[in-house]
């Protein structure tokens, strides 16, 4: 079955840096584009970046872009997040989430999430 | 960019009829692709209706979804409800941009 799971999270400082990583397996990943989705403690969701099947094209939500940056490695089935000059604001449970469709385009919704890694930005 | 509301929040008794409304700021409801995910509380988002009024395997047929164009709205309608429907509901669609939006959500309550 499709299992994403989400790793990297932790307390960082403001003004710092943190990676985070998804694996993915049980569906042919290399085949789907992938989101980053973020929830703020008590919050809604937000939508931060989606990359396509084969990484050709991504981009970015307004709120972090120029600071985050999505990338996939397709040889080992994990989706990246690196997040760089972190603020407060960014604190939030971190989802991936699979694209029903291949492009950054697709316009079909997410069909599976995963459990999501918490980051916090404090000093 | 447009926005996507929904009420704060909606409870209904069990064995009722809930229907959530989504509506869109600008541009055509119908331009775009709308899907609705639910959030028990503790867990992550799982896909109730995708692509409009689409349902993936697992999800049993008392969730629907609809657009209304008049309105320029989507609806999520639950019927028969259950003490395990009360979730927060979030609706979902594409910006022309390459962005994604998400309504505010929904908590719904079954009393």
């Amino acid at each position: 079955q499709v299992q994403l799971l989400e790793s990297g999270g932790g307390v960082v400082q403001p003004g710092k840096s943190l990676r985070l990583s998804c694996a993915a397996s049980g569906f042919s990943f290399s085949s789907s584009a992938m989101h980053w989705v973020r929830q703020a403690p008590g919050k809604g969701l937000e939508w931060v970046a989606v990359i396509a099947y084969d990484g050709s094209d991504k981009n970015h939500a307004d709120s972090v872009k120029g600071r985050f940056t999505i990338s996939r490695d397709n040889f080992k089935n994990t989706l990246h997040l690196q997040m760089n000059s972190l603020r407060p604001e960014d604190t939030a449970l971190y989802y991936c989430a699979r694209d029903v469709g291949y492009s950054i385009s697709s316009g079909r919704g997410f069909d599976y999430w995963g459990q999501g890694t918490l980051v916090t930005v404090s000093s | 960019n447009f926005m996507l509301t929904q009420p704060h929040s909606m409870s209904e008794s069990p064995g009722k009829t809930v229907t959530i409304s989504c509506t869109r700021s600008s541009g055509s409801i119908a331009s775009d692709y709308v899907q609705w995910y639910q959030q028990r509380p503790g867990s992550s988002p799982t896909t109730v209706i995708y692509e409009d009024n689409q349902r993936p395997s697992g999800v049993p047929d008392r969730f629907s979804g609809s657009i209304d164009s008049s309105s320029n709205s989507a609806s999520l309608s639950i019927s028969g409800l259950k003490a395990e429907d009360e979730a927060d509901y979030y609706c979902q669609s594409y910006d022309t941009s390459s962005h994604w939006v998400f309504g505010g959500g929904t908590k719904l309550t079954v009393l």
